[in-house]
């Protein structure tokens, strides 16, 4: 099993531009998750879906951020516009199944700078 | 509601010496508890669960009810245990709640 796999692994993009970061999820597992990291803020969960259906996207931080899961084996995040302040490593993860005792699974992340 | 938390951003030792990182978690009814660890650059490891009892790399995690801790410990640290460890908590429904971690870094 490759694991949670995410790219790229490192984005660098001019404020104002669109970034999409991927995501995709180790095969069977019933949850995915999005999460940001800064030093400032620590892990913050943005959205979670189950079986690919949004549940909890109350921890993204504006209109300028929008998550997708198409299907179960691929989910996008996307900023637009970008700007300084989103620059952060982005970490996708998953979960065999739903709540209890199954532990998330992360991806290797997505350092995203904003210049 | 702050679900978990763990008090020290910052934890240093000497190799050698004892370590404990603390988490006291907020939530009612029966969670479970989780300690990841992250090294430098890397994505976050799952390095145990409560519900496994488990030794992993040398740490041990005992949940306490009555005090709702969840405290990671190891009797001897070694330099390779310098990460971040972030305490979890799941709860009803898919939520899955993070502390806002600590660096332990062990000092040659």
């Amino acid at each position: 099993d490759a694991g949670v796999i995410q790219s790229p692994r490192h984005e660098v993009t001019e404020m104002g531009q669109e970034v999409t970061l991927r995501c995709k999820p180790i095969s069977g597992h019933n949850s995915l998750f999005w999460y940001r990291q800064t030093m400032m803020r620590g892990l913050e969960l943005l959205i979670y879906f189950n079986n690919n259906v949004p549940i909890d996207d109350s921890g993204m931080p504006e209109d300028r951020f929008s998550a997708k899961m198409p299907n179960a084996s691929f989910s996008t995040l996307k900023i637009q516009p970008s700007e300084p302040r989103d620059s952060a490593v982005y970490f996708c993860a998953s979960r065999p199944r739903i709540g209890g005792l199954s532990p998330l699974h992360f991806g290797n992340g997505t350092r995203l700078t904003v210049t | 509601a702050q679900r978990v938390t763990q008090p020290e951003k910052l934890l240093s030792v000497f190799k050698g010496a004892p370590v404990e990182l603390k988490c006291n978690y907020s939530y009612s009814g029966s969670p479970e508890l989780f300690w990841y660890v992250q090294y430098s650059r890397q994505r976050l490891q799952l390095l145990l669960r409560h519900i496994s009892r488990e030794s992993i790399k040398g740490f041990t995690a005992d949940l306490n009810k009555g005090e709702t801790s969840f405290h990671l410990k190891k009797p001897f640290a070694q330099e390779e245990d310098s990460a971040m460890y972030y305490c979890a908590l799941s709860g009803r429904g898919n939520q899955f709640y993070f502390g806002t971690g600590t660096s332990l870094t062990v000092i040659p």
